[in-house]
Formats: structure tokens, C-alpha cells, sequence
């Protein structure tokens, strides 16, 4: 257990919907990173916030946004879903604002747009 | 940002034989150089990392090279095991600046007994 909690653990929805992911990182992280892994792609950076703040923004496409909480927890929000969008999104957290050190996953949110 | 290549995609070896994993990173001021493991259906954990200041670091049968001047840097597992089966990705970031963890695709190990 990395102590970094995300929910839901699966979602299916139709295509143009809109969802909402949820992550707590682990106690006293304060970094939050969301990435996206597909079949294909690997491990895609989409955003990092560091203590509330937007720290570092990767391939997140305008249909996607994000933002942390001042109870550190962060929401990644997915709009207009396509197709494309079926991925699983994992959460990390880390103490530092740079990613000098292990970043720990949540177990990831499996996401299934029909 | 970051760029990296991971190659190969996919690797076969037998247990007991030794898996090397290559990548390569494109921002010379790059100078933290993790290696994260996952297992089917989990969530990736690191496995070893290194900084730009060292060449090598061992940590029982695995083992990290760092090729500063050819902006590369190689994985070694030996002696492999069934349970060293699993996707391995490599990742470069530029301490002391602001951008995350960029990973390369990711190499499927797959070590048959």
C-alpha cells in the first residue's frame, strides 16, 4: 500500500460525458502529479501541483483540467470524453515540489468511455 | 520538456540469464534518472534511481549506468528471475526545476523459466 488513495478504481461512461477523478496523496506529500498510461503510450505526464498550486503542466489537452484542494487532495476533471480518453489514470505523491525522490502511485483509475 | 527513449519495447530472456534496458534523454541539464517497475495490473514503484553526480549505482542484481556525455542510461538486471517479469520505464527529470517525471514507453520484460 503506497498510501496514496484514489477513487473511483473504475468508470465507464458514454462518449461526451464528463468525470471526475479523485486522489489523496500520501500524509505530509505535498505534490500531487496525475498521469495517464494507455496501451501504447506509456506513462504520459498531464499535470503537477504542489501544495495547491499548479506546478508543472504536461501533454494535458484543454478538455482535461485539474486542481488540489487545501486539504492537499486533487481532482482531475475529464470533459467531452472521446474514445481515445479509455485510459488508466494513476495518481502520484511526493514531499518535495521536484521529483528528486520516489514518487509514490495511488492503484490507478481505470477509465472506459463506450 | 524532457524527451526519452526507452528501448526495447519488448525483451525475452531465460532465468539466470541478464536483461539490459537502454534509454535516452534529449536535456542535458537532466540530473535524476529514476527506474520504476509494474507489475501486471499494479501501480509502478521505483526500483532504483541515480543522480547525475554518480556512473553506477548496484542494489543486489540490479544495477543503473549513467553515460552523461552520450545523454544515456541502462538498466541491468542479472541473474533474472519469473518474478522480474513486468513492464520496466525509465524517467528523467531536471532537479530544481519545474517539470515532473518524464517516462520513456516502457520495456516488457518477460523471463522465462
Amino acid at each position: 500500500d503506497s498510501g496514496v488513495t484514489q477513487t473511483p478504481k473504475h468508470l465507464i461512461t458514454a462518449t461526451g460525458q464528463r468525470v471526475t477523478l479523485r486522489c489523496s496523496p500520501r500524509s505530509g506529500d505535498l505534490s500531487v502529479y496525475w498521469y495517464q498510461q494507455s496501451l501504447d503510450q506509456g506513462l504520459q505526464f498531464l499535470i503537477q501541483y504542489y501544495n495547491g498550486e499548479e506546478r508543472a503542466k504536461g501533454n494535458i489537452l484543454e478538455r482535461f483540467s485539474a486542481q488540489q484542494f487545501p486539504d492537499l487532495h486533487s481532482e482531475l476533471n475529464l470533459s467531452s470524453l472521446e474514445l481515445g480518453d479509455s485510459a488508466l489514470y494513476f495518481c502520484a505523491s511526493s514531499v518535495a515540489s521536484i521529483p528528486a525522490g520516489e514518487l509514490f502511485f495511488g492503484e490507478g483509475s481505470r477509465l472506459t468511455v463506450l | 520538456g524532457e524527451n526519452v527513449e526507452q528501448h526495447p519495447s519488448t525483451l525475452s530472456v531465460q532465468e539466470g540469464d541478464s536483461a539490459v534496458i537502454k534509454c535516452t534523454y534529449s536535456d542535458s541539464a537532466s540530473n535524476y534518472f529514476p527506474w520504476y517497475k509494474q507489475e501486471l495490473g499494479k501501480r509502478p514503484q521505483l526500483i532504483i534511481d541515480i543522480r547525475s553526480n554518480v556512473g553506477e549505482k548496484k542494489d543486489q542484481r540490479i544495477a543503473v549506468t549513467l553515460n552523461k556525455t552520450a545523454k544515456h542510461f541502462s538498466l541491468h538486471i542479472t541473474e533474472t528471475q519469473p518474478e522480474d517479469s513486468a513492464v520496466y520505464f525509465c524517467a528523467a527529470s531536471k532537479v530544481n526545476s519545474g517539470y515532473a517525471l518524464n517516462f520513456g514507453k516502457g520495456t516488457s520484460l518477460l523471463v522465462t523459466p
